[in-house]
């Protein structure tokens, strides 16, 4: 069974540039999730899908960051205008979990983003 | 708000030996806690998920406890080996399957 996938693994970008994190999950898998991790802490969920709907974005900067999941399976991360806070790896990932029921999830390589 | 604490923050071992890291939550309304592992530049690997209804799960060297009502879960890692060296992140499922994740613990295992 394929993982998750990622792309690009690393970007470098200036402040106030915009860049597009890409996502597909594992086949079959309702549910995708886009966390944050800042170098030393633990992945901060931003937004979660159930098939192609949102489910929770209440830490989504939406100023700044969207997200969509079109036809509920691969998944697109943007950011626009970047700014240096948002130097972290993006990690993405997927479950099989649906209505209640409790399902690991499996996380892709992640996508380190430096902006300098 | 659900917090999830993990201790110690690194923890170094010679091989062979028997290890416990730790991990503590405040809201006991929890759905699942898992058990992951990170390599460096790497993404995470699941290592255990343990259901609400459950106290513990094993798979190979590893065992992880669950007690809800006290807020807390251990890892227990039998006859560490240099390849256990990695952060071990703990994450409580809480709400509608979202995890919320320690700032895990730093392994190092010494030949």
């Amino acid at each position: 069974e394929a993982g998750v996938a990622q792309s690009p693994r690393y970007k470098i970008i200036e402040k106030r540039q915009s860049v597009a994190f890409w996502c597909n999950p594992i086949s079959g898998h309702a549910t995708l999730y886009w966390y944050q991790q800042i170098l030393g802490q633990g992945p901060k969920l931003l937004i979660q899908f159930q098939n192609n709907g949102v489910v929770d974005d209440s830490q989504l900067p939406k100023d700044r960051f969207s997200a969509e999941r079109l036809k509920g399976v691969d998944s697109t991360l943007k950011i626009q205008p970047a700014k240096l806070e948002d130097s972290a790896v993006y990690l993405c990932a997927s479950s099989s979990a649906f209505q209640g029921i409790s399902r690991e999830q499996y996380f892709g390589p992640g996508t380190r983003l430096t902006v300098t | 708000k659900q917090e999830v604490t993990q201790i110690p923050a690194a923890l170094s071992v010679p091989e062979g030996e028997n290890l416990v890291l730790n991990c503590s939550f405040t809201d006991s309304a929890i759905y699942n806690l898992q058990w992951f592992r990170q390599d460096p530049g790497k993404g995470l690997t699941s290592l255990l998920l343990i259901q609400s209804s459950q106290r513990e799960q094993t798979s190979g060297r590893l065992n992880a406890s669950l007690d809800k009502s006290s807020g807390r879960s251990t890892l227990y890692i039998a006859a560490s080996q240099p390849g256990d060296s990695a952060t071990y992140l703990c994450a409580v499922g809480t709400g509608f399957q979202k995890l919320v994740f320690g700032t895990g613990t730093r392994l190092l295992v010494s030949p």
